[in-house]
């Protein structure tokens, strides 16, 4: 069974510049999920898809970042304008359903200068 | 509002000590708790789930133990190899949500 795919890997973008990561969830799964790592904290959600529909999206900085799943596959992050602050990594998960266990992708490293 | 801490930060043993991890959370209105492995450039590897209702599991040398009404849970890893060397995170689960709140980490140095 393939993993959680994530593109790009790595990502350098000078402030105010705007920046998209992409993320395919295992195949089948309806749940899928973006967390936010800052350098030496654990992850933090930024918002959760059931199928095409957005469940939790209370931490995301709405007004710089974006997310959508519209075919209930894949999804798109986005950040527009980028700050120093959003240097991190951006881990994509997806599960089956709603409260079952997460697979985690390896993640995008966004370095912003 | 769930907060998650792990201590210590950092740690660093020879090759084949048993070694505790620890986690507190400050609300124990939990549905599970679960830790997780990380790999330098790699995402989150789960190890070990515990319902709130449950006390322990264990997986190969590893072993953790939850006590909801105190708040803790311990990952004990027996005879440490320098494989075992990574980033070891937990997170909850709350008991009216979805959403995973993770520590910030323990990270792992096994020394050969």
């Amino acid at each position: 069974e393939a993993g959680v795919a994530q593109s790009p890997r790595y990502k350098i973008i000078e402030k105010r510049q705007s920046v998209a990561f992409w993320c395919n969830p295992i195949s089948g799964h309806a749940t899928l999920y973006w967390y936010q790592q800052i350098l030496g904290q654990g992850p933090k959600l930024l918002i959760q898809f059931q199928n095409n529909g957005v469940v939790d999206d209370s931490q995301l900085p709405k007004d710089r970042f974006s997310a959508e799943r519209l075919k209930g596959v894949d999804s798109t992050l986005k950040i527009q304008p980028a700050k120093l602050e959003d240097s991190a990594v951006y881990l994509c998960a997806s599960s089956t359903d709603l409260g079952f266990g997460q697979y985690f992708g390896p993640g995008t490293r966004l370095t912003v200068t | 509002k769930q907060e998650v801490t792990q201590i210590p930060a950092a740690l660093s043993v020879p090759e084949g000590e048993n070694l505790v991890l620890n986690c507190s959370f400050t609300d124990s209105a939990i549905y599970n708790l679960q830790w997780f492995r990380q790999d330098p450039g790699k995402g989150l590897t789960s190890l070990l789930l515990i319902q709130s209702s449950q006390r322990e599991q264990t997986s190969g040398r590893l072993n953790a133990s939850l006590d909801k009404s105190s708040g803790r849970s311990t990952l004990y890893i027996a005879a440490s190899q320098p494989g075992d060397s990574a980033t070891y995170l937990c997170a909850v689960r709350g008991d009216s949500s979805y959403k995973l709140i993770f520590g910030s980490g323990t990270r792992l140095l096994v020394r050969p």
